[in-house]
């Protein structure tokens, strides 16, 4: 079991450019997020998909879209990359999402620079 | 917004020595998780403890909870080089079931 997976693991992006994030895993999880750690802080959610069919806003969804395309795959879109979208961005996974506990399993990150 | 703040921001020590980190967070839980990251890689999951749950142990690890003063600590005992890692709290709220993170404890063991 390959886990989560992301792809690119990097990239370099000019101002204004789009480009999407690929996640993927393999659990059979009901539940998939979206992260950006920088420097100095810690991760804070873009997005996040309960189960397959629904997506909502976390913290920071501002300048991204996402789609559940199916139980495996969850996708970022940055429409119109900014400077400040310069971050590594981790994809989990859940095996549910609510008031049961539930521990998240991380992709190893994809590292975006914008220019 | 950040809720959990770990402290130390950054630990060093000599190998076989303990580390303890904490955290502290504002609103309430409905649990606190404690992840691990290597350097360039993603974060892996290391124990959870629920908010009516005081203590939990898991190998060399030990996490308390303290609801009242909104804090935890995560313990490792006899840590080795591969130790070496940043380490962050996250708690999930009770409101949205969200993951907030604090912005990590840097711990460095040496040999």
């Amino acid at each position: 079991n390959a886990g989560v997976t992301q792809t690119p693991k990097f990239q370099v992006l000019k101002t204004g450019q789009s480009m999407t994030l690929q996640c993927a895993q393999d659990m059979n999880h009901n539940s998939m997020y979206w992260y950006r750690q920088d420097p100095g802080m810690g991760l804070r959610l873009i997005y996040y998909s309960a189960s397959e069919g629904t997506t909502d806003k976390g913290e920071v969804p501002n300048g991204y879209n996402v789609s559940r395309l199916n139980k495996r795959e969850f996708s970022l879109r940055l429409e119109s990359a900014a400077p400040s979208q310069t971050s590594v961005y981790f994809c989990a996974s859940s095996e549910g999402f609510g008031q049961v506990s539930y521990e998240q399993y991380f992709g190893p990150g994809t590292r975006l620079t914008v220019t | 917004s950040q809720q959990g703040e770990e402290d130390p921001q950054a630990l060093s020590i000599q190998e076989g020595e303990n580390a303890t980190m904490n955290c502290s967070y504002k609103t309430s839980i409905n649990n606190l998780q404690w992840y691990r990251q290597n350097s360039g890689r993603g974060l892996v999951h290391l124990i959870l403890i629920r908010s009516n749950e005081r203590e939990k142990h898991s190998g060399r690890l030990r996490v308390t909870l303290d609801t009242s003063k909104k804090s935890s600590s995560l313990l490792i005992t006899a840590s080795r080089a591969a130790d070496t890692a940043s380490y962050f709290c996250a708690t999930m709220r009770d409101s949205n079931y969200q993951l907030i993170w604090g912005a990590g404890t840097k711990l460095i063991i040496k040999p």
